[in-house]
């Protein structure tokens, strides 16, 4: 299975941008790249997914690089409440399973 | 909706003893999941099923059974509880639209200490 590889922590100021890089340096090409979040200790919350193009929904934007090496998910306005554990996950084919990472976590500062 | 739901919240357990973790899902799902979480880890794949009648093994599916007798249950069974299955435990569903459409909804977990 292909494998994520994200930074531990990251700090962002309340009302900046936060972006959270992953590399997926093994990622095949039918692989999509998903991103969830995890507040405290609840279940993981899915944000946005893309397989190539750069997506953005009311939660977030997604750029994936050209080679899909590698993915940033951008909070545009992070608040407090963004202050999570975010995971990139790469889907595998056939059965959907996800293989979870320890993620980056965001704390984001007042 | 309420999406899925697991119960119990929380349970203590003794070494040895037995229980079933339920899971259930109004979304009409065909794809279900347990995972469990340790401490400051991300969740590791305990067993799923791709529709009723029909499951299979995760990363880690040593000490758990289940079954999915219905598209709405998915109950995760410990029969001999160990202190190495103390965790948080997370059901989660799918739609089984293909990788474009494979988001999971999660359950507010189970957490259980084996003690």
């Amino acid at each position: 299975d292909a494998k994520t590889t994200q930074p531990t922590s990251m700090d962002c100021a309340e009302g900046r941008a936060a972006n959270l890089p992953c590399n997926h340096s093994t990622i095949s090409g039918n692989e999509y790249v998903y991103w969830y979040r995890q507040i405290h200790s609840q279940g993981p919350q899915y944000i946005i997914h893309g397989l190539k193009n750069n997506e953005t929904n009311e939660m977030a934007s997604l750029i994936i690089t050209e080679d899909r090496k590698s993915s940033t998910l951008i909070l545009p306005h992070a608040t407090l409440r963004d202050t999570a554990v975010y995971y990139c996950i790469l889907t595998t084919s056939g059965t959907y399973k996800y293989i979870f990472g320890t993620g980056t976590r965001l704390k984001v500062l007042a | 909706n309420a999406g899925v739901t697991q119960t119990p919240k929380f349970r203590i357990l003794k070494i040895g003893q037995s229980m079933t973790l339920q899971c259930t899902q109004d979304m009409n799902h065909n794809y279900m999941y347990w995972y469990r979480q340790d401490p400051g880890m991300g969740l590791k794949l305990i067993y799923y099923s791709v529709g009723a009648g029909i499951t299979d093994k995760g990363e880690v599916p040593n000490g758990y059974n289940v079954s999915r007798s219905t598209t709405e249950d998915f109950p995760l069974r410990l029969e001999l509880a160990a202190p190495s299955q103390t965790s948080v435990y997370f059901c989660a569903s799918s739609y089984s639209g293909g990788l474009a459409k494979n988001i999971q909804y999660f359950g507010a977990g189970t957490r259980l200490s084996v003690l």
